[in-house]
C-alpha cells in the first residue's frame, strides 16, 4: 500500500477552537511532512518529523504543533483556529536518507468560520 | 537560497495541441526535480522525476521533461494534449539532503474540448 491516509477529508472549525488533523502511512517512511496550500498558491511547508524529531518552519513555529507517537502516524494540531487557517492541509511522507519522492495524501480542507 | 519559478500561472491549449509548462530553478547543489500534478478534487501526484543521467525523462500519461543545468530549467512537454490533462502542474525542487521541497507557484492548466 503505498497511501498517505488524511482524516477527515473536511473540517469545519469555528473561530478560536481548536483543530487536530490525522495522517497515517504504512510504507514505514521515516519522514513526515504537513503543507498548506491555499488556492492559487503553492504548498508550503509547515513542518515535518524525521523520526521522533520535529522540524518547525521559522514562520510557522508558534502556530502549529505535532505529533507523532509512532512511525506510522502524524497529527497537525491547531490550538486556536484562525480565519487564515482555511485551507487545504496536505500531508506527505518518504524516506528521507534516499532521492525518492514524497508521497501526499488527498489533503483536509479546513474551512474556520 | 533555493528557488522554483513557474512563469505561466495559466495555459490554456486546444485537445491535441502540443504542450510546454516552463519551470526554472535556482539551486547552488545538485537538483533533484520532479514534476507533480493535482487533478479537481485530488491530491498531488507524481508525474515524473529527475536525479541524473538522460536529460530527458519520461513521465505518466505521455508526459516528459527535459533538464538543462546550463538554463537551470525543466520544462515539461506533451506532444498532444487530452481534456483530461486540465489540471495545476507544480514543478518541484528537493534539497536538504533529500528532507525539503520548494514548489514553483503552479500552471493550471485548461485543454479545450
Amino acid at each position: 500500500d503505498t497511501t498517505v491516509k488524511q482524516n477527515p477529508r473536511y473540517k469545519l472549525a469555528r473561530v478560536g477552537k481548536p483543530v487536530n488533523l490525522i495522517c497515517s502511512q504504512t510504507m514505514n517512511h521515516d519522514t513526515m511532512y504537513w503543507y498548506q496550500k491555499k488556492p492559487n498558491q503553492a504548498p508550503k511547508l509547515l513542518l515535518f518529523y524525521y523520526d521522533k524529531i520535529l522540524n518547525r518552519e521559522a514562520d510557522t513555529f508558534e502556530k502549529f504543533q505535532s505529533s507523532r507517537p509512532n512511525n506510522s502516524f502524524c497529527s497537525l494540531y491547531i490550538g486556536s483556529a484562525g480565519l487564515e487557517y482555511s485551507a487545504m492541509y496536505l500531508c506527505a511522507s518518504s524516506s528521507a536518507n534516499s532521492n525518492e519522492r514524497l508521497f501526499f495524501g488527498h489533503g483536509t480542507k479546513l474551512s474556520v468560520l | 537560497a533555493q528557488s522554483v519559478t513557474q512563469p505561466d500561472a495559466r495555459v490554456t491549449v486546444s485537445e491535441g495541441a502540443s504542450l510546454q509548462l516552463r519551470c526554472k530553478y535556482s539551486y547552488s547543489g545538485t537538483p533533484y526535480l520532479f514534476w507533480y500534478v493535482q487533478y479537481p478534487r485530488q491530491g498531488l501526484q507524481l508525474l515524473l522525476k529527475y536525479y541524473s543521467g538522460d536529460p530527458v525523462v519520461q513521465g505518466v500519461n505521455g508526459f516528459e521533461a527535459e533538464f538543462s543545468k546550463s538554463n537551470s530549467s525543466f520544462h515539461l512537454r506533451k506532444a498532444s494534449v487530452h481534456w483530461s490533462d486540465s489540471a495545476v502542474y507544480f514543478c518541484v525542487l528537493r534539497y536538504n539532503a533529500g528532507a525539503k521541497l520548494t514548489f514553483g507557484g503552479g500552471t493550471r492548466l485548461t485543454v479545450r474540448p
